[in-house]
């Protein structure tokens, strides 16, 4: 039942922007969009998170579109560490705030 | 680096045994959720606890059950396990204020393995 859609997999190039695309077209006014990246045999690592104002840390950046149905993910200068499974999930307020996650974009940073 | 730690890091159990993954909560933290990551998927939510109860539970059947200490660690239990049971299991902690909780910081997980 998961509520976003994304790309199965994405390259690349290390030093340019990686842009990940995000679909969540049903989300509910009250429900924010959060990304999380795995790396392989890892937990999940927190990214950014954002209800609909566009957000910004260390780590990347979030454009949510003003119907809120689709988000992207930017990692401005992307490194061959950034090589991960990437999660866009809408965080369900029932049931305490779970993660829904859905199969991820696999995004590889090549030299 | 979370600060969210379990154990053990790998087992292996056969099947219709019983299994105990132990998960200490990030410090400050009160609230602990619990994930299954099978193979290539990614990871479901099992349940949660705050305050030593369970407050949200995913669509687990009865076998999987789990507790809450006083000190906010957690343990996850899975009785007569399946070879289906087979899977990273995730402990994440996070800080539940004003009716909601902040971000999950997530262990490194346990892999169990089902024979």
């Amino acid at each position: 039942d998961a509520k976003t859609t994304q790309p199965t997999s994405m390259d690349c190039a290390e030093g340019r922007a990686a842009n990940l695309p995000c679909n969540h077209s049903t989300i509910s006014g009250n429900e924010y969009v959060y990304w999380y990246r795995q790396i392989h045999s890892q937990g999940p690592q927190y990214i950014i998170h954002g209800l609909k104002n566009n957000e910004t840390n260390e780590m990347a950046s979030l454009i949510i579109t003003e119907d809120r149905k689709s988000s992207t993910l930017i990692l401005p200068h992307a490194t061959l560490r950034d090589t991960a499974v990437y999660y866009c999930i809408v965080r369900v307020w029932n049931q305490g705030g779970k993660l829904i996650f859905g199969q991820g974009t696999e995004l590889s940073v090549k030299p | 680096e979370t600060g969210v730690t379990q154990s053990p890091t790998h087992l292996i159990k056969t099947r219709g045994q019983q299994v105990t993954l132990r998960c200490s909560s990030q410090s400050g933290h009160n609230t602990v959720s619990w994930y299954q990551q099978a193979l290539g998927q990614g990871p479901q939510f099992i349940f949660q606890y705050y305050r030593e109860e369970e407050n949200g539970r995913g669509n687990f059947p009865p076998r999987f059950s789990g507790l809450q200490f006083p000190n906010y660690s957690s343990e996850l239990n899975v009785n007569a396990l399946e070879l289906d049971d087979s899977a990273l299991y995730l402990c994440a902690s996070s800080l539940w204020r004003g009716g909601v909780t902040g971000e999950l910081f997530f262990g490194e997980g346990s892999r169990l393995t089902v024979l």
